[in-house]
Protein backbone atom coordinates (compact mmCIF):
# COMPACT_ATOMS: atom_id res chain seq x y z
CA UNK A 1 0.00 0.00 0.00
CA UNK A 2 1.66 3.51 -0.89
CA UNK A 3 2.30 5.53 1.86
CA UNK A 4 3.23 8.82 2.75
CA UNK A 5 6.53 9.08 3.42
CA UNK A 6 8.66 11.41 5.93
CA UNK A 7 12.14 11.94 7.64
CA UNK A 8 13.45 12.40 10.13
CA UNK A 9 11.31 10.44 12.59
CA UNK A 10 12.57 12.47 15.60
CA UNK A 11 15.11 15.33 15.42
CA UNK A 12 16.26 17.46 18.95
CA UNK A 13 17.32 20.57 17.81
CA UNK A 14 19.15 23.46 20.35
CA UNK A 15 17.10 26.90 20.40
CA UNK A 16 18.09 29.18 17.53
CA UNK A 17 19.40 26.43 15.68
CA UNK A 18 18.10 25.45 12.17
CA UNK A 19 15.66 21.93 11.05
CA UNK A 20 13.85 20.81 7.80
CA UNK A 21 11.78 18.23 7.61
CA UNK A 22 11.28 16.31 4.36
CA UNK A 23 8.01 14.67 2.80
CA UNK A 24 7.34 12.51 -0.18
CA UNK A 25 4.07 12.22 -0.89
CA UNK A 26 1.65 9.15 -2.04
CA UNK A 27 2.51 8.63 -6.09
CA UNK A 28 0.20 11.11 -8.47
CA UNK A 29 -1.44 12.95 -5.37
CA UNK A 30 -1.19 16.91 -6.03
CA UNK A 31 -2.28 18.19 -2.88
CA UNK A 32 0.27 18.25 0.13
CA UNK A 33 -0.52 19.49 3.64
CA UNK A 34 1.80 20.14 6.57
CA UNK A 35 -0.07 19.76 10.04
CA UNK A 36 1.40 20.11 13.26
CA UNK A 37 0.14 18.91 16.33
CA UNK A 38 1.22 19.89 19.43
CA UNK A 39 1.42 16.98 22.36
CA UNK A 40 -2.23 17.12 23.27
CA UNK A 41 -4.08 18.69 20.79
CA UNK A 42 -5.05 18.27 17.31
CA UNK A 43 -3.29 18.69 14.58
CA UNK A 44 -3.72 22.41 13.14
CA UNK A 45 -2.65 22.99 9.54
CA UNK A 46 0.14 24.88 8.55
CA UNK A 47 0.78 24.84 4.98
CA UNK A 48 -1.22 23.63 2.01
CA UNK A 49 0.45 22.71 -1.77
CA UNK A 50 -1.89 21.83 -4.72
CA UNK A 51 1.09 20.95 -7.27
CA UNK A 52 3.92 23.55 -6.83
CA UNK A 53 1.85 25.99 -5.70
CA UNK A 54 1.08 27.69 -1.76
CA UNK A 55 -2.81 27.82 -1.54
CA UNK A 56 -3.09 28.02 2.12
CA UNK A 57 -0.39 28.91 4.15
CA UNK A 58 -2.58 31.49 6.54
CA UNK A 59 -1.37 29.90 9.77
CA UNK A 60 2.58 29.52 8.81
CA UNK A 61 4.63 31.47 10.77
CA UNK A 62 6.49 33.08 7.97
CA UNK A 63 9.21 35.05 10.22
CA UNK A 64 10.77 31.46 10.84
CA UNK A 65 8.82 28.72 9.08
CA UNK A 66 9.00 28.10 5.31
CA UNK A 67 7.89 25.34 2.96
CA UNK A 68 8.32 24.71 -0.56
CA UNK A 69 7.31 21.85 -3.08
CA UNK A 70 9.60 22.93 -6.45
CA UNK A 71 8.67 19.94 -8.76
CA UNK A 72 5.04 19.37 -7.08
CA UNK A 73 6.31 16.44 -5.63
CA UNK A 74 8.40 16.36 -2.51
CA UNK A 75 8.12 19.06 0.17
CA UNK A 76 10.33 20.42 2.71
CA UNK A 77 9.50 22.36 5.61
CA UNK A 78 12.15 24.49 6.94
CA UNK A 79 12.13 26.58 10.61
CA UNK A 80 14.65 28.68 11.35
CA UNK A 81 15.68 29.57 14.20
CA UNK A 82 13.84 27.53 15.94
CA UNK A 83 12.18 28.19 19.05
CA UNK A 84 11.40 26.21 22.41
CA UNK A 85 7.22 26.68 21.35
CA UNK A 86 7.97 24.95 18.10
CA UNK A 87 8.43 21.87 19.73
CA UNK A 88 5.57 19.05 18.13
CA UNK A 89 5.00 16.80 15.88
CA UNK A 90 5.03 17.56 12.36
CA UNK A 91 2.45 15.64 10.17
CA UNK A 92 2.64 15.45 6.43
CA UNK A 93 -0.40 14.48 4.24
CA UNK A 94 -1.52 14.17 0.77
CA UNK A 95 -4.69 13.56 -1.22
CA UNK A 96 -5.16 13.16 -4.73
CA UNK A 97 -7.26 16.49 -5.25
CA UNK A 98 -9.13 19.03 -3.46
CA UNK A 99 -11.87 19.39 -6.04
CA UNK A 100 -13.91 17.39 -3.76
CA UNK A 101 -13.94 17.59 -0.27
CA UNK A 102 -14.71 13.90 0.24
CA UNK A 103 -11.48 12.99 -0.82
CA UNK A 104 -9.49 10.98 1.89
CA UNK A 105 -6.50 13.01 3.10
CA UNK A 106 -3.34 10.18 3.93
CA UNK A 107 -1.05 11.07 6.34
CA UNK A 108 2.37 9.91 6.90
CA UNK A 109 4.27 8.91 10.62
CA UNK A 110 5.18 12.19 11.33
CA UNK A 111 8.00 13.75 12.42
CA UNK A 112 9.00 14.68 16.31
CA UNK A 113 10.56 17.76 16.82
CA UNK A 114 11.87 18.32 20.13
CA UNK A 115 13.66 22.18 21.01
CA UNK A 116 16.37 22.13 24.03
CA UNK B 1 -16.28 29.08 10.45
CA UNK B 2 -16.60 25.65 10.61
CA UNK B 3 -15.43 23.82 14.07
CA UNK B 4 -15.23 20.33 15.60
CA UNK B 5 -15.52 19.69 19.46
CA UNK B 6 -14.72 16.54 21.14
CA UNK B 7 -16.76 16.22 23.96
CA UNK B 8 -14.30 14.01 26.08
CA UNK B 9 -10.82 14.09 26.29
CA UNK B 10 -10.44 10.97 27.88
CA UNK B 11 -12.47 8.19 27.65
CA UNK B 12 -11.61 4.55 29.84
CA UNK B 13 -13.29 1.45 29.41
CA UNK B 14 -12.81 -2.07 29.87
CA UNK B 15 -12.07 -4.74 27.36
CA UNK B 16 -15.00 -6.24 25.77
CA UNK B 17 -17.24 -3.15 26.59
CA UNK B 18 -18.94 -0.86 24.28
CA UNK B 19 -17.87 2.65 23.55
CA UNK B 20 -18.90 5.89 22.53
CA UNK B 21 -16.20 9.19 21.59
CA UNK B 22 -18.63 11.87 20.77
CA UNK B 23 -18.47 14.97 18.71
CA UNK B 24 -20.06 18.01 17.92
CA UNK B 25 -19.76 19.88 14.59
CA UNK B 26 -20.54 23.67 13.56
CA UNK B 27 -21.07 24.76 9.92
CA UNK B 28 -23.57 26.56 7.56
CA UNK B 29 -22.93 24.46 4.90
CA UNK B 30 -22.97 20.82 4.10
CA UNK B 31 -19.95 19.05 5.53
CA UNK B 32 -18.24 16.09 5.19
CA UNK B 33 -17.06 14.60 8.37
CA UNK B 34 -14.14 12.41 9.11
CA UNK B 35 -12.61 10.04 12.15
CA UNK B 36 -8.81 9.17 12.46
CA UNK B 37 -7.34 6.94 14.56
CA UNK B 38 -3.66 7.81 15.93
CA UNK B 39 -1.26 5.03 17.62
CA UNK B 40 1.16 6.38 20.46
CA UNK B 41 3.88 7.49 17.85
CA UNK B 42 2.50 7.26 14.67
CA UNK B 43 0.52 9.55 12.16
CA UNK B 44 -3.26 9.68 11.54
CA UNK B 45 -5.11 6.27 10.17
CA UNK B 46 -8.81 6.86 8.45
CA UNK B 47 -11.17 5.03 10.40
CA UNK B 48 -14.26 6.34 8.31
CA UNK B 49 -16.39 9.36 6.44
CA UNK B 50 -19.60 10.05 5.94
CA UNK B 51 -20.01 12.42 2.76
CA UNK B 52 -23.75 11.66 2.06
CA UNK B 53 -26.16 9.15 1.77
CA UNK B 54 -26.78 6.89 4.79
CA UNK B 55 -25.86 8.43 8.06
CA UNK B 56 -24.64 5.03 9.84
CA UNK B 57 -20.91 4.65 8.75
CA UNK B 58 -19.51 1.89 9.29
CA UNK B 59 -15.44 1.79 9.27
CA UNK B 60 -12.49 -0.20 9.82
CA UNK B 61 -11.87 -2.73 12.77
CA UNK B 62 -15.22 -2.82 14.11
CA UNK B 63 -15.92 0.86 14.36
CA UNK B 64 -19.26 2.61 12.91
CA UNK B 65 -20.26 6.47 13.16
CA UNK B 66 -24.00 7.95 12.76
CA UNK B 67 -24.23 11.27 11.54
CA UNK B 68 -27.35 13.46 12.73
CA UNK B 69 -28.00 16.68 11.35
CA UNK B 70 -30.09 17.94 13.76
CA UNK B 71 -28.19 17.33 16.40
CA UNK B 72 -25.08 18.35 14.32
CA UNK B 73 -23.31 15.49 15.84
CA UNK B 74 -21.19 13.03 14.69
CA UNK B 75 -20.07 10.07 17.37
CA UNK B 76 -18.26 7.13 16.80
CA UNK B 77 -19.25 3.66 18.55
CA UNK B 78 -18.18 0.02 18.98
CA UNK B 79 -20.23 -2.44 20.33
CA UNK B 80 -17.06 -4.39 22.09
CA UNK B 81 -13.62 -2.86 22.83
CA UNK B 82 -10.17 -4.51 22.52
CA UNK B 83 -7.06 -3.36 24.32
CA UNK B 84 -5.71 -3.00 20.55
CA UNK B 85 -8.03 -0.19 20.42
CA UNK B 86 -6.21 2.44 22.61
CA UNK B 87 -5.37 5.23 20.72
CA UNK B 88 -6.01 8.66 20.36
CA UNK B 89 -9.32 9.25 17.87
CA UNK B 90 -9.65 12.64 15.80
CA UNK B 91 -12.82 13.82 14.56
CA UNK B 92 -12.62 15.81 11.73
CA UNK B 93 -14.45 18.38 9.26
CA UNK B 94 -13.66 19.03 5.39
CA UNK B 95 -13.50 22.42 5.11
CA UNK B 96 -14.13 23.69 1.19
CA UNK B 97 -12.90 27.42 1.13
CA UNK B 98 -11.01 29.30 -2.29
CA UNK B 99 -11.31 26.50 -4.83
CA UNK B 100 -9.44 24.01 -2.21
CA UNK B 101 -10.58 21.71 1.07
CA UNK B 102 -8.77 21.77 4.34
CA UNK B 103 -9.32 19.23 7.77
CA UNK B 104 -10.04 20.81 10.66
CA UNK B 105 -9.56 18.99 13.46
CA UNK B 106 -10.74 18.33 17.03
CA UNK B 107 -8.54 18.21 19.97
CA UNK B 108 -8.88 14.66 20.46
CA UNK B 109 -10.28 11.61 22.62
CA UNK B 110 -7.62 9.28 24.04
CA UNK B 111 -9.28 5.63 24.85
CA UNK B 112 -7.47 3.77 27.64
CA UNK B 113 -9.12 0.33 27.23
CA UNK B 114 -8.39 -1.62 30.21
CA UNK B 115 -8.00 -5.73 31.05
Amino acid sequence: EAEVAQSPRYKITEKSQAVAFWCDPISGHATLYWYRQILGQGPELLVQFQDESVVDDSQLPKDRFSAERLKGVDSTLKIQPAELGDSAMYLCASSFSTAHSGNTIYFGEGSWLTVV
Amino acid sequence: AQSVTQLDSQVPVFEEAPVELRCNYSSSVSVYLFWYVQYPNQGLQLLLKYLSGSTLVKGINGFEAEFNKSQTSFHLRKPSVHISDTAEYFCAVSVFSGGYNKLIFGAGTRLAVHP
